[in-house]
């Protein structure tokens, strides 16, 4: 079975700095894709940027961009230039080819400060 | 805008007493699923919906039921609810019909509390 580690429970900066959360994962598998969501306090849920482990090349969503190292199994979420509106706790998650289903870590719950 | 809605957003209901929450979406996707999220958790998956196919985890206990009458709504039941099932539910989407491992959105969940 897929699992998923964020061995970060909390991270703080201060506003315009950039941090970065780690992710690591186990599978066996060759294709699949990865995901970083983003959840406020009392907010929905959302995708932040999702990766095809077939692409190389590291996804990038404006000040969002992930480190993908397929061979040591590491998915980590860089965010440059950071906002108040990014304080939020952020899940890494797998899904298989094929499957339907997130497997999720346990997520970091980032504090962006003044 | 095309979206996931879950009503009510806070549900109190008693120790034992029946409780439904629901979920309806815009966005026409195939896929619907429901998740439960204790504090400061991962969310768990509790069963998933491919088109009409119920799909259960092997760990959600019998006690969670869910109905989903046509493509847009999604129901869960909670037959007889126990303390340890106060947590937030969330209901997310996604569109199997353009291939496998598509994003989830999710809606905004039910926060419910057990008295």
């Amino acid at each position: 079975a897929q699992t998923v580690t964020q061995s970060q429970p909390e991270m703080s900066v201060q506003e315009a700095e950039t941090v970065t959360l780690s992710c690591t994962y186990d599978t066996s598998e060759n294709n699949y894709y990865l995901f970083w969501y983003k959840q406020p306090p009392s907010r929905q849920m959302i995708l932040v940027i999702r990766q095809e482990a077939y692409k190389q090349q590291n996804a990038t969503e404006n000040r969002f961009s992930v480190n993908f190292q397929k061979a040591a199994k590491s998915f980590s979420l860089k965010i440059s230039d950071s906002q108040l509106g990014d304080t939020a706790m952020y899940f890494c998650a797998f899904m298989g080819q094929g499957a339907q289903k997130l497997v999720f870590g346990q997520g970091t719950r980032l504090t962006i400060n003044p | 805008d095309a979206m996931v809605i879950q009503n009510p957003r806070y549900q109190v209901t008693q120790f034992g007493k029946p409780v439904t929450l629901s979920c309806s979406q815009t966005l026409n996707h195939n896929v619907m699923y429901w998740y439960q999220q204790k504090s400061s958790q991962a969310p768990k998956l509790l069963f998933h919906y491919y088109d009409k196919d119920f799909n259960n985890e092997a760990d959600t206990p019998d006690n969670f039921q869910s109905r989903r009458p046509n493509t847009s709504f999604c129901f869960l039941d909670i037959r007889s609810p126990g303390l340890g099932d106060a947590a937030m539910y969330l209901c997310a989407t996604s569109n199997g019909n353009r291939g496998h491992n598509q994003p989830q959105h999710f809606g905004d969940g039910t926060r419910l509390s057990i008295l």
